[in-house]
């Protein structure tokens, strides 16, 4: 499989604790994602790392991306009850039209 | 904010029947997917789509699966003969630019999603 792992499967923290969570995968990519899905909902689009950044950041994200590793982590600081969700990473492969998405984590903040 | 939207919400069919799900992408967006998830499982790929003709697709994709933009607005995935195993929530999303584009703006936008339940 090509696709993105997460780890954990599954974090719980309380909240205004930091959670992080980790996504490896195999190819090489042109960029990569996270989304974040609520419960039986769809997926929503956090950031976008590209191959030749290293950390970026968004209000309370920080994602980081290591290619000679082909990993990535997001971390949520700060961590609130509604940030409750699973998050996916998602990676596009070089020319091919298609994104691979992992099994996710799956966060609790408990609050 | 523009959405993807997705019918129906949720569908209960009978094992061997035939299924459309429906979906109509955001107006300027010219590449479309379909994604799977079994309960609670992965997001698996099932089929990308432009220039109304299918640019990839994954080893789940079989000859049941058949997609289609029949009128330049919907988007549509037909199940021909449905299965136990089928059942899971459909994902539609689309983007502006190719998933193989090195810009850095093919972000997917999803739509909520089609469960469809095969008994």
């Amino acid at each position: 499989s090509q696709q993105g792992e997460e780890d954990p499967q599954a974090l719980s923290i309380q909240e205004g604790e930091n959670a992080t969570m980790n996504c490896s995968y195999k190819t090489s990519i042109n960029n990569l994602q996270w989304y974040r899905q609520n419960s039986g909902r769809g997926l929503v689009h956090l950031i976008l790392i590209r191959s030749n950044e290293r950390e970026k950041h968004s209000g309370r994200l920080r994602v980081t991306l290591d290619t000679s590793k082909k990993s990535s982590s997001l971390l949520i600081t700060a961590s609130r009850a509604a940030d409750t969700a699973s998050y996916f990473c998602a990676t596009d492969p070089y020319n091919f039209n298609k994104f691979y998405f992992g099994s996710g984590t799956k966060l609790n903040v408990k609050p | 904010e523009p959405e993807v939207t997705q019918t129906p919400s949720h569908q209960v069919t009978q094992m061997g029947q035939e299924v459309i799900l429906r979906c109509v992408p955001i107006s300027n967006h010219l590449y479309f997917y379909w994604y799977r998830q079994i309960l609670g499982q992965k997001v698996e790929f099932l089929v990308s789509f432009y220039n109304n003709e299918i640019s990839e697709k994954s080893e789940i994709f079989d000859d049941q699966f058949s997609v289609e933009r029949p009128d330049g607005s919907n988007f549509t995935l037909k199940i021909r003969s449905t299965k136990l195993e089928d059942s899971a929530m459909y994902f539609c999303a689309s983007t502006r630019i190719s998933g193989g584009a090195n810009s850095g703006a093919n972000v997917l936008t999803f739509g909520a999603g089609s469960r469809l339940t095969v008994l």
